[in-house]
């Protein structure tokens, strides 16, 4: 079993709907849960992290996070295709340092 | 970006040859990471430091090894590339948490270097 799974898509929303990227994870102590964005052939972007149980919003981006269920989604609402990337969910353990990546979900938002 | 950078951005190598990629921080951060990105596997860690001449090795360090004399550098070194290290190296930072607890080992990405070994 990954440690990190996401569904690696292809993922195609209609512009203006909300974009729904889920990932599990395995290790129940994990403490930290980020999401990055990566457009082809560029480096992983940081644009979200979470810390506590329930929902954080900036902008138009919201990371919800459920430790009972082992699980951690973004929500990208009014998608735009500039949004239109890989999107890498990453989990930290707990008294760690390092991340444990997802292989991505690819998210194609339609005009 | 981060105040990060990658030396070489491309390279295109022989086999049995030694590479050396460059990291390079501006932000002053504790941690450095070495990754690659292959299709199918995402981003795996090769090695990563927590200080100076302090490393440790990642899930994939075979064939590799890692070198920081300052913090502001981070070497990673392939000794006799093979054509199975064809592949997309990230260099990341991070730092510890504030001390309120608040935020803390977000991981920052340099540019990238796309290494080729034929």
């Amino acid at each position: 079993q990954k440690e990190v799974e996401q569904n690696s898509g292809p993922l195609s929303v209609p512009e203006g709907a909300i974009a729904s990227l889920n990932c599990t994870y395995s290790d129940r102590g994990s403490q930290s849960f980020f999401w990055y964005r990566q457009y082809s052939g560029k480096s992983p972007e940081l644009i979200m992290f979470i810390y506590s149980n329930g929902d954080k919003e900036d902008g138009r981006f919201t990371a919800q996070l459920n430790k009972a269920s082992q699980y951690v989604s973004l929500l990208i609402r009014d998608s735009q295709p500039s949004d239109s990337a890989t999107y890498l969910c990453a989990v930290r353990g707990f008294g760690n340092e390092k991340l444990t990546f997802g292989t991505g979900t690819r998210l194609t938002i339609i005009p | 970006d981060a105040g990060i950078t990658q030396s070489p951005r491309h390279k295109v190598t022989e086999t049995g040859t030694p590479v050396t990629l460059r990291c390079h921080q501006t932000e002053n951060h504790r941690y450095m990471y070495w990754y690659r990105q292959d299709p199918g596997h995402g981003l795996r860690l090769i090695h990563y430091s927590y200080g100076v001449k302090d490393t440790d090795k990642g899930e994939v360090s075979d064939g590799y090894s890692v070198s920081r004399s300052k913090t502001e550098d981070f070497l990673l070194t392939l000794e006799s590339a093979t054509s199975s290290q064809t592949s997309v190296y990230f260099c990341a930072i991070s730092e510890s948490p504030t001390l309120s607890g608040i935020g803390g080992y977000e991981q920052y990405f340099g540019p990238g270097t796309r290494l080729t070994v034929t």
